[in-house]
């Protein structure tokens, strides 16, 4: 079945280090792939997607690429800020007809000034 | 545009109680799911509507647990006989059919079952 493999955390950084979280999937066909930020006591936003292979997403300075020959979309940014503190979930969604988003487990993110 | 709204945003139960969560969503949006996510996990998907229809369960969705949305707008998701492993937050979401790709989220419900 559908399934998506993150990075495991927590992972913590420095201000304006390199940031990079690691994500896989297993999916038939061809799925758009995700990445939503949960902050402390919040719900999920998106922070960019990929909608086929060799796409990039990318929204405040995160990126990601959607490589279909590694099944993989990893999450990177320059040079993290402590507003950057957060949980990051990866997730697919196998087409526009199908409701449901599988995520991965999570990758708690900690900045420190 | 006020986004996806959740009521209430924490509810604290005792065991054996039925407990009820409304989601009003995006205006114009047609389709809503509710999630379920517990502590560090994703969120699990429960449900979907689209308009006032219910497509899609999981069999995570067992009989204590109820959803409607009668008029294609907002939803309830309710639980009864509550148990303690149903303590979690409860996600609400919705999105164009037209767009379904992007789904965006409510701040969610906690249920704490004591």
């Amino acid at each position: 079945g559908d399934s998506v493999t993150q990075m495991e955390g927590p992972v913590t950084l420095s201000e304006e280090a390199f940031l990079t979280i690691n994500c896989t999937y297993t999916a038939t066909g061809y799925p758009s792939l995700f990445w939503y930020v949960q902050y402390p006591g919040e719900g999920l936003q998106l922070l960019l997607k990929a909608t086929k292979a060799d796409d990039k997403g990318s929204n405040k300075g995160f990126e990601a690429t959607y490589r279909k020959e590694t099944t993989s979309f990893h999450l990177e940014k320059g040079s993290v800020q402590v507003s950057d503190s957060a949980v990051y979930f990866c997730a697919l969604n196998r087409g526009s007809t199908l409701g449901r988003l599988y995520f991965g487990r999570g990758t708690q993110l900690t900045v420190w000034p | 545009d006020t986004g996806v709204s959740q009521d209430p945003r924490h509810k604290i139960t005792k065991r054996g109680q039925n407990v009820t969560f409304r989601c009003d969503p995006i205006s114009e949006h047609n389709r809503l799911y509710w999630y379920r996510q517990t502590l560090g996990q994703g969120p699990e998907f429960l449900t979907y509507f689209q308009n006032e229809a219910q497509l899609e369960k999981s069999r995570l969705l067992s009989d204590r647990f109820s959803a409607e949305r009668p008029k294609g707008s907002f939803s309830t998701l309710e639980i009864q006989r509550t148990e303690q492993g149903d303590s979690a937050m409860y996600l609400c979401a919705s999105s164009l059919a037209q767009s379904g790709d992007t789904i965006y989220f409510g701040e969610g419900s906690w249920l704490t079952v004591v």
